[in-house]
């Protein structure tokens, strides 16, 4: 089956640019999503990005796919306090119904 | 936009009750609608998957016995977690999907058995 893996922390300077890393081995996944939890809440769809393209540009986010190396990367520029969260990554195909497989998280830690 | 609303967002339940966890999707139609489960400081755990008007699919591992799923309506699906123990305590996350190509999660049912 799909695993998906991420590394467990990441520490920036509030300012900074904050780059989360992701790996999947399923090759036909067809959407790779990024989610945002706060502690104590549920999960919010920050984007998502079909495996037809390499990048998507949504405000401050930006996500890029490298379909050959099965690398998905999430960029948050000029990371605020208010974005220190837990990042999912996760991994979906098509086909009947959608099966996602989720990433362990990163914790992002924004320093004032 | 899309808006998945789960009741109760927590409950406390003595061991041997049961506990009904409700799913809508508020404003589409959700052909289907998943559950996870996610322990504390780990991500989501898929625990099944339901279609309305038909029988749930479990992940390996998940007891249908235990984990009773309902999905009635293209908006309303329930998690019945059935004689709870403590280690049956976690955050229930349900999700709804209007088609193929992305899911909306609800905030979550935080379930703590005593």
């Amino acid at each position: 089956g799909e695993d998906v893996e991420q590394s467990l922390f990441l520490s920036v300077r509030e300012g900074d640019s904050s780059v989360i890393n992701c790996t999947y081995t399923d090759s036909s996944s067809t959407y790779l999503y990024w989610y945002k939890q706060e502690p104590g809440a549920g999960l919010q769809l920050l984007t998502y990005i079909f495996s037809n393209m390499d990048m998507k540009q949504d405000q401050r986010l930006t996500v890029l796919l490298n379909k050959k190396d099965k690398h998905l990367s999430l960029r948050i520029a000029d990371t605020q306090t208010g974005d220190s969260a837990i990042y999912f990554c996760a991994a979906g195909s098509s086909g009947g119904y959608q099966k996602v497989t989720f990433g362990t998280g990163t914790k992002l830690q924004v320093i004032p | 936009g899309a808006v998945v609303s789960q009741h109760p967002s927590w409950v406390i339940c003595k061991s041997g009750t049961s506990v009904k966890i409700e799913c809508r999707s508020l404003d589409f139609q959700a052909t289907t609608m998943f559950w996870y489960r996610q322990f504390p400081k780990q991500s989501l755990m898929l625990m099944a998957t339901s279609n309305e008007g038909s029988k749930a699919t479990y992940e390996q591992g998940v007891e249908k016995d235990k984990f009773l799923i309902n999905h009635a309506s293209l908006t309303l699906s329930t998690l019945t977690v059935t004689s709870a123990h403590p280690e049956d305590s976690s955050f229930y996350i349900c999700s709804a999907s209007p088609g193929a190509d992305t899911q909306y999660f609800g905030p979550g049912t935080r379930l703590t058995v005593l």
